[in-house]
C-alpha cells in the first residue's frame, strides 16, 4: 500500500526565509507524486507534480519540489516565503497501476509565515 | 468558469437528516471523486466513478450513497446525519490516467448539530 508521511504539521518561517516542508513516501511501485496547496476555506490547489522525467519540479508560485528515490522524498521548497503562503500543503502519491487515480493524502503542514 | 462546482458550500443540519451535496465538473473528465475531510484535516477517498460507474468504495458507510447521473455530475445523499459526519466534503474529478492531475472543488463544510 503506498501512503506519505509528512514531517511536522506545522512550520513557521520568517518572511523572506527558505520554506522547506518534508514529504516521505512509501510504495511498491514506481510513485506519481503531487502537492496540493490548501488557502483557509477553500479547496485544493495543485502546486506541482512529479510522474516521469526531470527530478525536479517547478510548480507555481514559485514552489518547486526535488523527487529522491533513494531517499523516498519529494520535499518541496520555496527560497523566498511570502506572506500569502501561509496556508495548509498536502503531498499525496497514487500509482498503483490500475489506470484509476486514486490519491492518498499525507496528514499535511500547516505554513505559518511572520512578518 | 468554476472547474469543479459543488453547492452548498455550507450546511448546518439537524442529527437523523438526510441531506445531498451536489458536484459537477465542466473539464470533460471521465472520473469524479469524493473526498472527506476531517477536523483534524485529513483527506481520504470516500468514492470514485468512471464513466458513471463505480469503481472506488472505501468502507464507507451505507448511509452515504453516491449517484453519478452522467460524468459530468456525482451527487453524495447522506442518510440519517450523525454528528460525526461533521467535515468539509470535497468533489474531484480527473481524467482515469495514472499520474492525470485531479482537480478539486471548493469544498462543502457539514456540520451536524
Amino acid at each position: 500500500a503506498q501512503s506519505v508521511t509528512q514531517l511536522g504539521s506545522h512550520v513557521s518561517v520568517s518572511e523572506g526565509a527558505l520554506v522547506l516542508l518534508r514529504c516521505n513516501y512509501s510504495s511498491s511501485v514506481p510513485p506519481y507524486l503531487f502537492w496540493y496547496v490548501q488557502y483557509p476555506n477553500q479547496g485544493l490547489q495543485l502546486l506541482l507534480k512529479y510522474t516521469t522525467g526531470a527530478t525536479l519540479v517547478k510548480g507555481i508560485n514559485g514552489f518547486e519540489a526535488e523527487f529522491k528515490k533513494s531517499e523516498t522524498s519529494f520535499h518541496l521548497t520555496k527560497p523566498s516565503a511570502h506572506m500569502s503562503d501561509a496556508a495548509e500543503y498536502f503531498c499525496a502519491v497514487s500509482g498503483e497501476n490500475t489506470g484509476f487515480q486514486k490519491l492518498v493524502f499525507g496528514t499535511g503542514t500547516r505554513l505559518l509565515v511572520s512578518p | 468558469d468554476t472547474a469543479v462546482s459543488q453547492t452548498p458550500k455550507y450546511l448546518v443540519t439537524q442529527m437523523g437528516n438526510d441531506k445531498s451535496i451536489k458536484c459537477e465538473q465542466n473539464l470533460g473528465h471521465d472520473t469524479m471523486y469524493w473526498y472527506k475531510q476531517d477536523s483534524k484535516k485529513f483527506l481520504k477517498i470516500m468514492f470514485s466513478y468512471n464513466n458513471k460507474e463505480l469503481i472506488i468504495n472505501e468502507t464507507v458507510p451505507n448511509r452515504f450513497s453516491p449517484k453519478s447521473p452522467d460524468k459530468a455530475h456525482l451527487n453524495l445523499h447522506i442518510n440519517s446525519l450523525e454528528l460525526g459526519d461533521s467535515a468539509v466534503y470535497f468533489c474531484a474529478s480527473g481524467q482515469a490516467i495514472s499520474g492525470n492531475t485531479i482537480y478539486f472543488g471548493e469544498g462543502s463544510w457539514l456540520t451536524v448539530v
